[in-house]
């Protein structure tokens, strides 16, 4: 069954930083890039990140351009999320995402994780 | 940004009713358009991929259409088990943005 499985949310302080993981499993995780993409009430879905399938390239939302860092570890089935100087405007739930192309990026999402929330609250 | 559009917010069918969601862009995106089903408390599912292709898994009763700026996604009979929200996304161009999703519920 194929399957990602996000953590690392919770609480943290305006400024401060958190490291998000996604753990994948059932399929060959290092033929896939694998997005993240957020969700709030209030501003829907949001797409943040994406990194290829071998790590080589990177692409972010202007809003997390400088402040958010995604990587992988192909050995261990794991993304990652660095995500630092937060704001009140993060709060939301974090999903990561596989993209269906192999050594291309094709922009849309076929497999999701189940999320885990970031708050960001003083 | 390419604004994605759907309507109406909230969709309310019977059992067994056809039902049309609807999903427009604030500029033309060709085919390059996705669907997604989200149930409450989880996380969103792939249904409709370039428009019309439907995901591998997905039920045969879903169906999009649609190009330029101008999208449907059709549920043929609708079931107990389509209860959810329906994004579209754009993934013509950066950044690749979503609709604000429609809610479907049963009558």
């Amino acid at each position: 069954q194929m399957q990602l499985v996000e953590s690392g949310g919770g609480v943290v302080q305006p400024g401060k930083s958190l490291r998000l993981s996604c753990v994948a499993s059932g399929f060959t995780f290092s033929d896939y890039g694998i997005h993240w993409v957020r969700q709030t009430p209030d501003k829907g879905l949001e797409w943040v990140a994406v990194i290829s399938y071998d790590g080589r390239n990177e692409f972010y939302a202007d809003s997390a351009k400088g402040r958010f860092t995604i990587s992988r570890d192909n050995s261990k089935n794991t993304l990652y999320l660095q995500m630092n100087s937060l704001r009140l405007e993060d709060t939301a739930v974090y999903y990561c995402a596989r993209d269906p192309a192999g050594t291309t990026i094709y922009w849309y999402f076929d497999l999701w994780g189940r999320g885990t929330l970031v708050t960001v609250s003083s | 940004d390419i604004q994605m559009t759907q309507s109406p917010p909230t969709l309310s069918g019977s059992v067994g009713d056809r039902v049309t969601i609807t999903c427009r862009a604030s500029q033309s995106i060709g085919s390059w358009l996705a669907w997604y089903q989200q149930k409450p408390g989880n996380a969103p599912k792939f249904l409709i991929y370039k428009a019309s292709s439907l995901a591998t898994g997905a039920p045969s009763r879903f169906t999009g259409s649609g190009s330029g700026t101008e999208f449907t996604l059709t549920i043929s009979s609708l079931q107990p088990d389509d209860i959810a929200t329906y994004y579209c996304q754009q993934y013509d161009k950066y950044p690749y943005t979503f609709g604000q999703g429609t809610k479907l519920e049963i009558k």
